[in-house]
């Protein structure tokens, strides 16, 4: 069974690029959860998509948006970038509510992004 | 908004002894509770979770404790290891959201041989 990847590990940018990051989920896990975690805190959660339609989005702007493709590889991207969104990006697969077991999810390794 | 409230943000514990890490929230939808380790360098790695429905779950050296009117729980490690050190994160969710986790600000665990 393949765990959660996800690519690329380390990436730099400058102020108002754009980024795309990409997220393979767990076989067999059709919902996949973003989140972003600065240095020294918790993961923040961005949004999760299930079946390919968004369900759900944290207190992130627009400018942070995604997609989920029908393997539910799903990717992240992040345009107008800013000094702030310098932070490990973490993708979680599950299997989805209503799956009795939904509610696990389970992280890839992350990709640090570092906005200069 | 933190709905999940961590603490202590560090320890430190002697090889062998019990660490105990506590978290309270107050969102009364929430109906999972997950802990998660982290390691420097790497994703989070779900470490053992509880539903409101029990008060107490133990998977070898880790135990939570679930205290469901005080809103409260939290992690033992019994015997501490030094390769316990790392950063744990406690978590809530409800299926409402999807199960989307709201983590707490996370303890960093330094077990001393």
């Amino acid at each position: 069974e393949t765990g959660v990847t996800q690519s690329p590990t380390h990436l730099i940018k400058t102020r108002g690029q754009q980024v795309t990051l990409r997220c393979s989920s767990q076989s067999g896990h059709n919902t996949v959860s973003w989140y972003q975690q600065a240095l020294g805190q918790g993961p923040q959660f961005i949004f999760q998509y299930y079946r390919e339609e968004e369900n759900g989005r944290g207190n992130f702007p627009p400018r942070f948006s995604g997609l989920q493709f029908p393997n539910y590889s799903s990717e992240l991207n992040v345009n107008a970038l800013e000094l702030d969104d310098s932070a490990l990006y973490l993708c979680a697969s599950s299997l989805g509510v209503g799956s009795g077991v939904g509610e696990t999810q389970y992280f890839g390794p992350g990709t640090r992004l570092l906005v200069l | 908004q933190q709905q999940v409230k961590q603490s202590p943000q560090s320890l430190i514990v002697q090889k062998g002894g019990i660490s105990i890490i506590n978290c309270a929230y107050e969102n009364t939808a929430f109906d999972y509770f997950p802990w998660y380790q982290q390691f420097p360098g790497k994703g989070p790695a779900l470490l053992i979770a509880i539903r409101p429905d029990v008060s107490e779950k133990k998977e070898g050296r880790f135990t939570i404790s679930f205290n469901k009117s005080a809103k409260q729980f939290s992690l033992h490690i019994m015997d501490s290891q030094p390769g316990d050190s790392a950063t744990y994160f406690c978590a809530a969710s409800d299926s409402n959201s999807g199960y989307a986790l709201n983590f707490g600000k996370g303890t960093s665990l330094l077990v001393t041989p």
